[in-house]
């Protein structure tokens, strides 16, 4: 069935290092991946999409990137700051319509 | 532009009651999903409707129902309240629901069943 492995589950790293998050999907037809960066009581805020007629997309400190043969894609994130210690879910699109399936989450914790 | 905008933000209901939940979309978006999020399950997909029809459904009971208006705003309602039910309900919208549109989500619903 459709499903979205994210990895890791949490992730710590030092202000400035630089963090990577991981998901593969399983339904071949998905073609939209969208990252959400959620904080403690707020909504899931969009950072990052990617559609699957591109392999990468880079957005400031911010980039994704995707293997549609291996379907996995991945979130890279730069120059860490403490501001980005958040949860971040990646998704994919299944069936036609807007129906997202979301990954397990990843909590990132950047110390300072 | 105004963003997703839902009703109540919070609320704490008996079990065996319901609720309705009610989302406005982005001005000019059509199409309207709902999710739940729990620790345990995380985000789930409820349904989306568009053009005031349901388009797509996930695997919840019967209980979880909606409806679309014809300006676009939804509800959703749950009926006979489980303590399971408890949870932050999300409303999302898009432009016209294709697949690729961007979606993006309300603030939230944070249900409490007591």
């Amino acid at each position: 069935g459709e499903n979205v492995e994210q990895h890791p589950s949490t992730l710590s790293v030092q202000e400035g290092d630089s963090a990577v998050i991981k998901c593969t999907y399983s339904d071949s037809a998905s073609n939209y991946f969208p990252w959400y960066k959620q904080e403690l009581g707020k909504r899931p805020q969009l950072i990052i999409d990617i559609r699957s007629n591109v392999g990468e997309k880079k957005d400031q400190r911010i980039a994704v990137t995707l293997n549609k043969t291996a379907k996995h894609f991945s979130l890279h994130i730069t120059e860490t700051q403490p501001e980005d210690s958040a949860v971040y879910f990646c998704a994919a699109n299944v069936e036609y319509g807007n129906k997202l399936v979301f990954g397990a989450g990843t909590i990132l914790r950047v110390k300072s | 532009k105004a963003g997703v905008t839902q009703t109540p933000r919070y609320l704490i209901k008996t079990r065996g009651q319901q609720v309705t939940l009610s989302c406005s979309p982005i001005s000019g978006h059509r199409s309207v999903s709902w999710y739940q999020q729990t620790p345990g399950q995380g985000l789930q997909f409820l349904f989306e409707y568009f053009s005031e029809t349901q388009r797509n459904k996930g695997n919840f009971p019967g209980r979880f129902s909606g409806r679309q208006f014809s300006n676009s705003r939804s509800e959703m309602n749950v009926s006979t309240l489980e303590l399971g039910d408890s949870a932050l309900y999300l409303c999302a919208s898009s432009f016209d629901g294709s697949a690729g549109n961007t979606i993006y989500f309300g603030e939230g619903s944070w249900l409490t069943v007591v």
